[in-house]
């Protein structure tokens, strides 16, 4: 079983350049969220996503874009890197919203150097 | 604006002892308090959650405490194992789920 699967699992970026990471699932779940984790900070919600088509902006929205084309696929992007960025990344899903358990990846680590 | 305060921030805990976590939220409108674990290079995984309605919530050796007037919720874990040494959020939910800081449990063979 797959469950939430992220790609890359690293990355190094010059500031200013942009990328794309993916989020894949395969538990037919509804909800996906893009996560930043930070040292001393916990986990932070970026984005998140109510279903195919739907997206809307959680604590930390700035600097980032995400899209929801398909049900199984939640991408993030950032546009113009900051070092600010750099980070671990977490995505999860749901199957009910964020009052059922959340299913996360393994992570990307983000370097903006 | 941090709205769900953990502490402590590291717990060393002796095998056989008890860990305790405590969280504190501010929102009265949360209404979904889980706890995650996190293993190093891992994503966090769900141990165990409550709803405001009950105040005590067990499965197996963990434990959420829950009191609803003052705002705050804990985390125990009885016989504390090895195993058990992880990082521990705590988190809060209405529309959007609130992590808490972390704790990173050490359990000393």
């Amino acid at each position: 079983n797959a469950g939430v699967t992220q790609t890359p699992k690293f990355r190094v970026l010059k500031t200013g350049q942009s990328m794309t990471l993916l989020c894949a699932q395969d538990m037919n779940h509804e909800y996906m969220y893009w996560y930043r984790q930070d040292p001393g900070m916990g986990l932070r919600l970026i984005h998140y996503s109510v279903g195919e088509g739907t997206t809307a902006k959680g604590e930390v929205p700035d600097g980032y874009n995400v899209s929801r084309l398909k049900k199984q696929n939640f991408l993030l992007g950032l546009e113009s890197a900051a070092p600010s960025q750099t980070s671990v990344y977490f995505c999860a899903s749901s199957s009910q919203g964020t009052d059922t358990e959340a299913f996360f990846g393994q992570g990307t680590r983000l370097t903006v150097v | 604006q941090q709205q769900v305060k953990q502490s402590p921030q590291s717990l060393i805990v002796q095998k056989g002892g008890i860990s305790i976590i405590n969280c504190a939220y501010e929102n009265t409108a949360f209404d979904y308090f889980p706890w995650y674990q996190q293993f190093p290079g891992k994503g966090p995984a769900l141990l165990i959650a409550i709803r405001p309605d009950v105040s005590e919530k067990k499965e197996g050796r963990f434990t959420i405490s829950f009191n609803k007037s003052a705002k705050q919720f804990s985390l125990h874990i009885m016989d504390s194992q090895p195993g058990d040494s992880a990082t521990y959020f705590c988190a809060a939910s209405l529309h959007d789920m609130r992590f808490g800081a972390g704790t990173r449990l050490t359990v000393k063979p």
